[in-house]
């Protein structure tokens, strides 16, 4: 299994809803990011997971609450978020030691749309 | 800071013909790696090759190649016999290696690639 799967694939919410984005892998990768993504733009890093700690993240909002529960799942919990978060968010995963510890494996990524 | 440039933000190509990407960086690290992602309309992004910088060969895998000149930090990508597939947003990207166990990539801004039949 070579693949980083992330669900839903499209969302629209409410600037009062509480909703999760799911990112999961089965390649034995032990460190996870959520990248946000406008479109045409590259991505931006918001958040690292190395071996379910959080590492980096880099000064985003409160409004945007990772979890990693296991090595396999990623989550990115979100309340109260603005129309100007709508954007692709992308999840990725690498091994942590060893081997291919450069590659970064890619989702499809979930288009959300904050109302 | 490493910052990655990408000069040109949109390009076309025939298809069957060659297009070539370019890519400068800018860093002060001897030890690192390089990377060119193509993300289709379909925005799944998907790693095309990767390149060591301590490794002189410039890296290859089937259609795609690299010309990577380490003096000039300039990191091109070469596509032979365009297909209509390739049509995508590709993304040069610099990575260097992490004592903390975690490895943020710097992307380029992007070249919008568009194969004409």
């Amino acid at each position: 299994d070579t693949e980083v799967t992330q669900t839903p694939k499209h969302l629209v919410m409410g600037m009062t809803n509480k909703k999760s984005l799911k990112c999961e892998q089965h390649m034995g990768h032990r460190a996870m990011y959520w990248y946000k993504q406008k479109a045409k733009k590259p991505p931006e890093l918001m958040f690292v997971y190395s071996y379910e700690k959080l590492s980096i993240n880099e000064s985003v909002p409160s409004r945007f609450s990772p979890e990693c529960p296991n090595s396999s799942l990623l989550n990115l919990h979100l309340h109260a978020l603005q129309p100007e978060d709508s954007a692709l968010y992308l999840c990725a995963s690498r091994h942590a030691r060893g081997l291919d510890t450069d590659t970064q494996y890619f989702g499809p990524g979930t288009r959300l749309t904050v109302l | 800071a490493q910052t990655v440039t990408q000069s040109q933000p949109e390009m076309s190509v025939q298809e069957a013909e060659t297009v070539t990407l370019s890519c400068t960086y800018d860093t002060s690290e001897s030890n690192y790696y390089l990377f060119w992602y193509k993300q289709p309309p379909s925005r799944q992004m998907i790693l095309v090759i990767r390149q060591e910088a301590y490794k002189q060969q410039n890296a290859t895998e089937n259609r795609f190649s690299v010309n990577f000149q380490k003096a000039a930090k300039s990191f091109s990508l070469k596509i032979s016999d365009s297909q209509l597939g390739d049509t995508a947003m590709y993304f040069c990207a610099f990575m260097k290696p992490d004592s903390g166990g975690y490895q943020k990539v710097t992307f380029g801004t992007g070249t919008k690639l568009q194969v004409i039949p």
